[in-house]
């Protein structure tokens, strides 16, 4: 079946030690999104991929990186964790022009 | 004011009654409307699409959307206790592209037996 992919589910990491979290889909989606996610909290979109053009949220902090090496893939780089960032992290897809968002099933990452 | 609000809840219904949750939204050039459903430590499913004024129904679902009064809401019938989660309004903003979605907070739901 088609679908969303992340690893891992859980991540524990410490303190400033830098973290990747990982997407992958077999959708074919041109579009890939990472949001963060905290409790009671609505999804906040970080940035998202048009095929290989990045768009980064302007309040997105610089603490945050994407990597997308081809259509399938898409990374999270976390530089230097801190306690704020502990969260859900969730990767989705769309359709090019397409408007409906798949999400994977998540990452949840606890800083320490 | 945000852009998608949503009353937090909870709201509590017995089972097989008629649950009603609404979402307001801010910008008046929105087009397009979503209705996500997130269990507790899982990841936001959709349930439901609305692009035009009116009802859309699907099973147990409709979706209403009244964009002259920038409101948008979802019915479940006959309510389940598997209905119990967070229901996420999300709208996509006029002028944005490749479907960039604003979320409101999710409105909690749970059906008693």
């Amino acid at each position: 079946d088609a679908m969303v992919i992340q690893n891992p589910r859980y991540q524990v990491t410490q303190f400033g030690k830098p973290v990747t979290l990982s997407c992958s889909q077999t959708l074919n989606h041109n579009v890939m999104y990472w949001y963060q996610q905290k409790s009671s909290q609505a999804p906040k979109l970080l940035f998202h991929y048009y095929d290989k053009d990045f768009n980064n949220e302007a309040d997105t902090p610089d603490n945050f990186q994407s990597r997308r090496p081809n259509t399938s893939f898409c990374f999270l780089d976390i530089r230097s964790p801190g306690l704020g960032d502990a969260a859900m992290y969730l990767c989705a897809t769309s359709r090019d022009n397409g408007l409906t968002q798949y999400f994977g099933p998540g990452t949840r990452l606890l800083v320490l | 004011q945000k852009e998608v609000e949503q009353n937090s809840g909870p709201l509590s219904v017995p089972e097989g009654a008629i649950a009603s949750l609404n979402c307001t939204y801010s910008d008046r050039g929105s087009q397009s409307f979503f209705w996500y459903r997130q269990y507790s430590g899982k990841s936001p499913e959709l349930i439901m699409s609305i692009y035009s004024n009116g009802d859309k129904e699907d099973g147990r679902f409709t979706a209403q959307l009244n964009k002259a009064s920038q409101y948008v809401s979802l019915l479940i019938r006959d309510s389940q206790p598997s209905d119990s989660a967070t229901y996420l309004c999300a709208v996509r903003p006029g002028g944005t592209s490749y479907g960039k979605l604003t979320f409101g907070q999710g409105t909690i739901l749970t059906v008693h037996p």
